[in-house]
Protein backbone atom coordinates (compact mmCIF):
# COMPACT_ATOMS: atom_id res chain seq x y z
CA UNK A 1 0.00 0.00 0.00
CA UNK A 2 1.53 3.11 -1.37
CA UNK A 3 1.44 5.84 1.21
CA UNK A 4 2.75 9.98 0.97
CA UNK A 5 4.17 11.64 3.95
CA UNK A 6 4.59 15.52 3.12
CA UNK A 7 6.50 17.55 5.30
CA UNK A 8 4.69 20.29 7.66
CA UNK A 9 2.98 23.63 7.08
CA UNK A 10 5.81 26.55 6.30
CA UNK A 11 5.32 30.64 6.37
CA UNK A 12 7.35 32.25 3.77
CA UNK A 13 7.85 36.10 3.38
CA UNK A 14 7.61 37.49 -0.34
CA UNK A 15 11.02 36.97 -2.70
CA UNK A 16 12.15 33.86 -0.49
CA UNK A 17 12.10 29.79 -1.49
CA UNK A 18 10.90 27.40 -0.14
CA UNK A 19 11.03 23.33 -0.11
CA UNK A 20 8.98 21.19 0.60
CA UNK A 21 8.94 17.16 0.53
CA UNK A 22 7.31 14.17 0.23
CA UNK A 23 7.71 10.66 1.34
CA UNK A 24 6.49 7.10 -0.73
CA UNK A 25 6.38 3.93 0.92
CA UNK A 26 5.25 0.76 -0.15
CA UNK A 27 6.21 1.84 -4.05
CA UNK A 28 6.07 -1.41 -6.00
CA UNK A 29 5.48 0.25 -9.50
CA UNK A 30 8.51 -0.77 -11.95
CA UNK A 31 7.36 2.85 -14.02
CA UNK A 32 5.79 5.70 -11.75
CA UNK A 33 6.39 9.53 -11.59
CA UNK A 34 5.94 11.82 -8.75
CA UNK A 35 3.72 15.08 -9.42
CA UNK A 36 3.31 18.42 -7.60
CA UNK A 37 0.15 19.96 -7.76
CA UNK A 38 -0.78 22.85 -6.29
CA UNK A 39 -4.33 24.42 -5.49
CA UNK A 40 -5.12 28.14 -3.97
CA UNK A 41 -7.03 28.97 -1.35
CA UNK A 42 -11.31 28.29 -2.70
CA UNK A 43 -9.56 27.55 -6.02
CA UNK A 44 -9.16 24.15 -8.41
CA UNK A 45 -6.20 22.45 -8.78
CA UNK A 46 -2.64 23.62 -11.17
CA UNK A 47 -0.53 20.91 -11.61
CA UNK A 48 3.32 22.58 -11.80
CA UNK A 49 5.18 19.16 -13.06
CA UNK A 50 6.38 15.89 -12.53
CA UNK A 51 9.77 13.69 -12.07
CA UNK A 52 10.13 10.24 -13.70
CA UNK A 53 11.22 7.93 -10.96
CA UNK A 54 13.24 5.77 -13.34
CA UNK A 55 15.74 8.28 -15.30
CA UNK A 56 15.15 11.61 -13.17
CA UNK A 57 13.40 13.43 -16.15
CA UNK A 58 11.27 16.51 -15.07
CA UNK A 59 8.35 18.34 -16.84
CA UNK A 60 7.27 21.26 -16.15
CA UNK A 61 4.05 23.63 -16.30
CA UNK A 62 5.22 27.09 -18.55
CA UNK A 63 3.26 29.29 -15.40
CA UNK A 64 5.61 27.26 -13.15
CA UNK A 65 8.95 26.99 -15.66
CA UNK A 66 12.08 28.98 -14.43
CA UNK A 67 11.05 29.36 -10.62
CA UNK A 68 10.16 25.56 -10.25
CA UNK A 69 12.47 22.50 -9.30
CA UNK A 70 11.45 18.81 -8.80
CA UNK A 71 13.99 16.38 -7.41
CA UNK A 72 13.56 12.47 -6.66
CA UNK A 73 15.99 10.75 -4.05
CA UNK A 74 15.47 7.30 -4.74
CA UNK A 75 17.44 6.00 -1.87
CA UNK A 76 15.16 7.92 0.76
CA UNK A 77 12.07 7.55 -1.85
CA UNK A 78 11.30 11.12 -1.23
CA UNK A 79 10.71 13.61 -3.57
CA UNK A 80 10.94 17.58 -3.55
CA UNK A 81 9.42 20.85 -4.52
CA UNK A 82 11.39 24.16 -4.73
CA UNK A 83 9.82 27.46 -5.34
CA UNK A 84 11.74 30.33 -5.79
CA UNK A 85 10.23 34.27 -5.99
CA UNK A 86 7.52 33.57 -3.81
CA UNK A 87 4.77 35.96 -3.95
CA UNK A 88 1.32 36.37 -2.17
CA UNK A 89 -0.13 34.42 -5.19
CA UNK A 90 1.74 31.31 -4.26
CA UNK A 91 -0.34 30.83 -0.88
CA UNK A 92 -1.78 27.78 -0.76
CA UNK A 93 -1.89 24.09 -0.52
CA UNK A 94 0.87 21.91 -2.38
CA UNK A 95 0.19 18.21 -2.83
CA UNK A 96 2.41 15.52 -3.79
CA UNK A 97 0.96 12.23 -6.35
CA UNK A 98 2.50 9.07 -7.09
CA UNK A 99 1.58 7.45 -10.50
CA UNK A 100 2.29 4.45 -11.63
CA UNK A 101 3.46 6.10 -14.90
CA UNK A 102 3.81 9.18 -16.84
CA UNK A 103 1.97 10.18 -19.55
CA UNK A 104 -0.08 7.01 -19.53
CA UNK A 105 -0.96 5.97 -16.04
CA UNK A 106 -3.96 4.18 -13.81
CA UNK A 107 -3.44 5.06 -10.18
CA UNK A 108 -2.67 7.96 -8.78
CA UNK A 109 -1.92 8.37 -4.64
CA UNK A 110 -2.32 11.76 -3.22
CA UNK A 111 -0.29 12.60 -0.41
CA UNK A 112 -1.87 15.07 2.44
CA UNK A 113 -0.79 18.34 1.47
CA UNK A 114 1.45 20.71 3.04
CA UNK A 115 0.06 24.32 3.66
CA UNK A 116 2.28 27.48 2.66
CA UNK A 117 1.31 31.03 3.17
CA UNK A 118 3.64 33.85 1.60
CA UNK A 119 2.95 37.13 3.80
CA UNK A 120 5.05 39.81 4.95
CA UNK B 1 -9.64 30.02 -16.88
CA UNK B 2 -9.30 26.53 -17.46
CA UNK B 3 -9.64 24.48 -20.88
CA UNK B 4 -11.91 22.23 -19.43
CA UNK B 5 -15.50 23.42 -18.49
CA UNK B 6 -17.14 22.36 -15.34
CA UNK B 7 -20.63 23.54 -13.94
CA UNK B 8 -19.56 25.15 -10.76
CA UNK B 9 -22.19 23.44 -9.14
CA UNK B 10 -24.66 20.52 -8.73
CA UNK B 11 -27.39 19.04 -6.25
CA UNK B 12 -29.73 16.25 -5.42
CA UNK B 13 -31.32 14.69 -3.15
CA UNK B 14 -30.67 11.27 -1.74
CA UNK B 15 -31.24 8.50 -3.81
CA UNK B 16 -31.19 10.24 -6.47
CA UNK B 17 -28.66 10.16 -9.82
CA UNK B 18 -26.99 13.24 -10.79
CA UNK B 19 -24.26 13.68 -13.73
CA UNK B 20 -21.27 16.55 -13.67
CA UNK B 21 -19.89 17.56 -17.27
CA UNK B 22 -16.75 18.09 -17.88
CA UNK B 23 -16.31 19.54 -21.59
CA UNK B 24 -13.08 20.43 -23.62
CA UNK B 25 -11.86 19.66 -27.33
CA UNK B 26 -10.32 17.45 -29.38
CA UNK B 27 -7.01 18.46 -27.83
CA UNK B 28 -7.95 17.61 -24.29
CA UNK B 29 -10.91 15.32 -22.84
CA UNK B 30 -11.63 14.12 -27.15
CA UNK B 31 -7.96 12.61 -27.64
CA UNK B 32 -7.22 11.52 -24.15
CA UNK B 33 -7.96 9.64 -21.10
CA UNK B 34 -10.35 11.49 -18.52
CA UNK B 35 -9.61 11.09 -14.99
CA UNK B 36 -12.12 12.74 -12.42
CA UNK B 37 -11.16 13.20 -8.39
CA UNK B 38 -13.34 13.72 -5.42
CA UNK B 39 -12.25 16.11 -3.19
CA UNK B 40 -13.61 17.02 0.77
CA UNK B 41 -13.34 20.04 2.80
CA UNK B 42 -9.97 19.92 4.42
CA UNK B 43 -8.72 17.05 2.29
CA UNK B 44 -6.52 15.89 -0.20
CA UNK B 45 -8.07 15.42 -3.77
CA UNK B 46 -9.11 11.50 -4.12
CA UNK B 47 -8.76 9.34 -7.55
CA UNK B 48 -12.04 8.22 -8.19
CA UNK B 49 -12.17 7.28 -12.04
CA UNK B 50 -9.31 6.32 -14.49
CA UNK B 51 -9.00 5.98 -17.67
CA UNK B 52 -12.72 7.81 -18.72
CA UNK B 53 -14.38 4.84 -16.86
CA UNK B 54 -12.21 2.75 -14.90
CA UNK B 55 -13.05 2.85 -11.38
CA UNK B 56 -10.07 1.92 -8.67
CA UNK B 57 -10.13 -0.71 -6.00
CA UNK B 58 -12.36 0.62 -3.65
CA UNK B 59 -14.70 3.17 -4.91
CA UNK B 60 -18.39 1.73 -5.02
CA UNK B 61 -19.96 1.48 -8.32
CA UNK B 62 -22.18 4.42 -7.53
CA UNK B 63 -19.71 6.59 -9.52
CA UNK B 64 -19.17 6.09 -13.05
CA UNK B 65 -17.52 8.00 -15.77
CA UNK B 66 -18.04 8.25 -19.12
CA UNK B 67 -16.95 10.50 -22.53
CA UNK B 68 -18.27 11.31 -25.93
CA UNK B 69 -16.06 12.64 -27.90
CA UNK B 70 -14.90 15.90 -26.48
CA UNK B 71 -17.58 15.85 -23.10
CA UNK B 72 -16.81 13.48 -20.35
CA UNK B 73 -19.58 13.05 -17.19
CA UNK B 74 -19.37 11.51 -13.78
CA UNK B 75 -22.15 10.18 -12.94
CA UNK B 76 -23.25 9.53 -9.11
CA UNK B 77 -26.27 6.98 -8.68
CA UNK B 78 -28.21 6.15 -5.51
CA UNK B 79 -26.65 9.93 -4.16
CA UNK B 80 -25.89 9.62 -0.39
CA UNK B 81 -25.16 12.63 1.91
CA UNK B 82 -21.22 11.44 1.81
CA UNK B 83 -21.16 11.89 -1.68
CA UNK B 84 -21.33 15.99 -1.05
CA UNK B 85 -17.63 17.33 -2.16
CA UNK B 86 -15.74 18.95 -5.12
CA UNK B 87 -15.67 16.89 -8.15
CA UNK B 88 -12.76 17.70 -10.64
CA UNK B 89 -12.00 16.58 -14.15
CA UNK B 90 -8.26 16.05 -15.26
CA UNK B 91 -6.37 14.91 -18.54
CA UNK B 92 -3.98 16.01 -21.08
CA UNK B 93 -3.61 18.90 -23.17
CA UNK B 94 -0.23 18.50 -24.86
CA UNK B 95 2.25 18.26 -22.36
CA UNK B 96 0.29 19.94 -19.72
CA UNK B 97 -2.12 18.17 -16.89
CA UNK B 98 -5.19 20.42 -16.85
CA UNK B 99 -7.92 20.13 -14.35
CA UNK B 100 -11.90 21.33 -14.50
CA UNK B 101 -12.68 24.64 -12.30
CA UNK B 102 -14.57 21.97 -10.49
CA UNK B 103 -17.88 21.01 -9.14
CA UNK B 104 -19.75 21.31 -5.58
CA UNK B 105 -22.05 18.57 -5.28
CA UNK B 106 -24.75 19.39 -2.68
CA UNK B 107 -26.96 16.70 -1.04
CA UNK B 108 -30.18 18.02 -0.17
Amino acid sequence: QVQLVQSGAEVKKPGASMKISCKASGNSFSSYSLNWVYQAPGQSLEWMGWIIGRNGDTRYSEKFQGRVTITWDASAGTTSLELRSLSSEDTGVYYCTLRDGYIFFRVDIWGPGTKVTVSS
Amino acid sequence: QSVLTQPPSASGTPGQRVTISCSGSTSNVGGNYVFWYQQFPGSAPKLLISRDDQRPSGVPDRFSGSKSGASASLAISGLRSEDEADYYCATWHGSLWVFGGGTKLTVL
